[in-house]
């Protein structure tokens, strides 16, 4: 499974936009691009997944070029909610359960 | 209709002691994967079960156990407590053989004295 490197910690103020990038060099021809966000004591929630170039949903964008060595997860306009921690993960088909998660961003969103 | 539920929410144990925690999939899912998260680190996935069997596992000793009942629950056992074995911990349910994404529940957080 591939192996993801993003920031440790990100700061941004509110009414920003912030966009966190996930490397991922060993990605497979098979494998997915999901994100994760994380509040303290609760388990992870789906924010988006994409395969290649862009994908948007009601609350992120996710940007993934040709090479798909990377992607970026913009996050439009955050507020004080969207403080959380982050995580990049790639990997799919039938190894879906077992997902390596790797230390995550943390975004700290200021007044 | 019900997401990830898992129970109990808190546990204190002392070591030596053995654990069992229970997780209920989401309506429609058929697999369960069990995950540890230390304080300040990523969740590490401990094994999954799907049709009853354990599918995959992460690097987790024996003394960590699961079963998987016939309504698609499952159970996470922890023999012979540790200190480290100290964390929050995930159960996510999901479909067998889809790309669908992992379901998380809330976690049932382990203290071991």
């Amino acid at each position: 499974l591939a192996k993801t490197t993003q920031p440790i910690s990100m700061d941004s103020y509110e009414g920003q936009e912030v966009n966190i990038t996930c490397s991922h060099n060993n990605i497979a021809t098979n494998d997915y691009i999901t994100w994760y966000q994380q509040f303290p004591s609760q388990g992870p929630r789906f924010i988006i997944q994409g395969y290649k170039t862009k994908v948007t949903n009601e609350v992120a964008s996710l940007f993934i070029p040709a090479d798909r060595k990377s992607s970026t997860l913009s996050l439009p306009r955050v507020s004080l909610s969207d403080t959380a921690v982050y995580y990049c993960l790639v990997g799919m088909g039938s190894n879906t359960g077992k997902l390596i998660f790797g230390q995550g961003t943390t975004l700290q969103v200021k007044p | 209709d019900a997401g990830v539920t898992q129970s109990p929410t808190h546990l204190i144990k002392t070591r030596g002691q053995q654990v069992t925690l229970r997780c209920s999939p989401k309506s429609g899912h058929d697999t369960v994967s069990w995950y540890q998260q230390a304080l300040g680190q990523g969740p590490q996935f401990i094994f999954q079960y799907y049709e009853e069997e354990e599918r995959q596992r992460g690097n987790f000793p024996d003394r960590f156990s699961g079963h998987q009942f016939p309504n698609y629950s499952s159970e996470l056992n922890v023999n012979a407590l540790l200190l480290g074995d100290s964390a929050l911990y995930l159960c996510a349910s999901s479909l067998w053989w889809t790309n669908e994404k992992l379901f998380f529940g809330s976690g049932t957080q382990l203290s071991v004295l």
